[in-house]
């Protein structure tokens, strides 16, 4: 059974930089064809994807939002880390990770529950 | 970027009626089109993933066509738990991997 779940801090202040961990199991993002990604939801609006990290190292992210992000993976620990920098009130979201297999074409099967974060002074 | 127009954006419909949501790619995107159900304060759920194919665990109500630029989503009977907001996203082209704007439906 695989799932997912984020942790990080709840509240943020502008300017700082965030740091979400998306902890694993029933999978190894070390077997080929597994990707795991980020995606965030403001409150009340649509879903935005913020990048992904595939079993081979290779990393993708929003071009809109590539400047600030960085994503990496501990396979040892099974975790993988999405880091952003100088946080405004408008990345106020709820912040996802899901497992993204080759089998499914990349699509994401299983999400974590969510964190919600709040950037505000 | 391949942007994603879903119609309508907002939907009010009965138990029991048919219900069609439609995805729209500003470029073509072969059949990498997947779609989401997602009910207030949950993470979305996949219900189908390569345009047309059921997700494990999806009832079969639920069917999703299309390829190139145009896809639906169709619920053949609506039950009270499919009362909720779906995403189409597109996998052809990214990043970015695009969301479209979602559908709510909602209790008429």
């Amino acid at each position: 059974q695989i799932t997912l779940k984020e942790s990080g801090p709840t509240l943020v202040k502008p300017t700082q930089t965030l740091t979400l961990t998306c902890t694993f199991s029933g999978f190894s993002l070390s077997t080929s064809g597994v990707g795991v990604g980020w995606i965030r939801q403001p409150p009340g609006k649509a879903l935005e994807w913020l990048a992904l990290i595939y079993w081979n190292d290779d990393k993708r992210y929003s071009p809109s939002l590539k400047s600030r992000l960085t994503i990496t993976k501990d396979t040892s620990k099974n975790q993988v880390v999405l880091t952003m920098t100088n946080m405004d009130p408008v990345d106020t979201a709820t912040y996802y990770c899901a497992h993204s297999p080759y089998t499914l074409a990349f699509a994401f099967d299983i999400w974590g529950q969510g964190t919600m974060v709040t950037v505000s002074s | 970027d391949i942007q994603l127009t879903q119609s309508p954006s907002f939907l009010s419909a009965s138990v029991g009626d048919r219900v069609t949501i439609t995805c729209r790619a500003s470029q073509g995107i072969s059949s990498y089109l997947a779609w989401y159900q997602q009910k207030p304060g949950k993470a979305p759920k996949l219900l189908i993933y390569a345009a047309s194919t059921l997700q494990s665990g999806v009832p079969s109500r639920f069917s999703g066509s299309g390829s190139g630029t145009e896809f639906t989503l169709t619920i053949s009977s609506l039950q009270p738990e499919d009362f909720a907001t779906y995403y189409c996203q597109q996998l052809n082209s990214y990043p970015p991997l695009t969301f479209g704007g979602g559908t709510k439906v909602e209790i008429k």
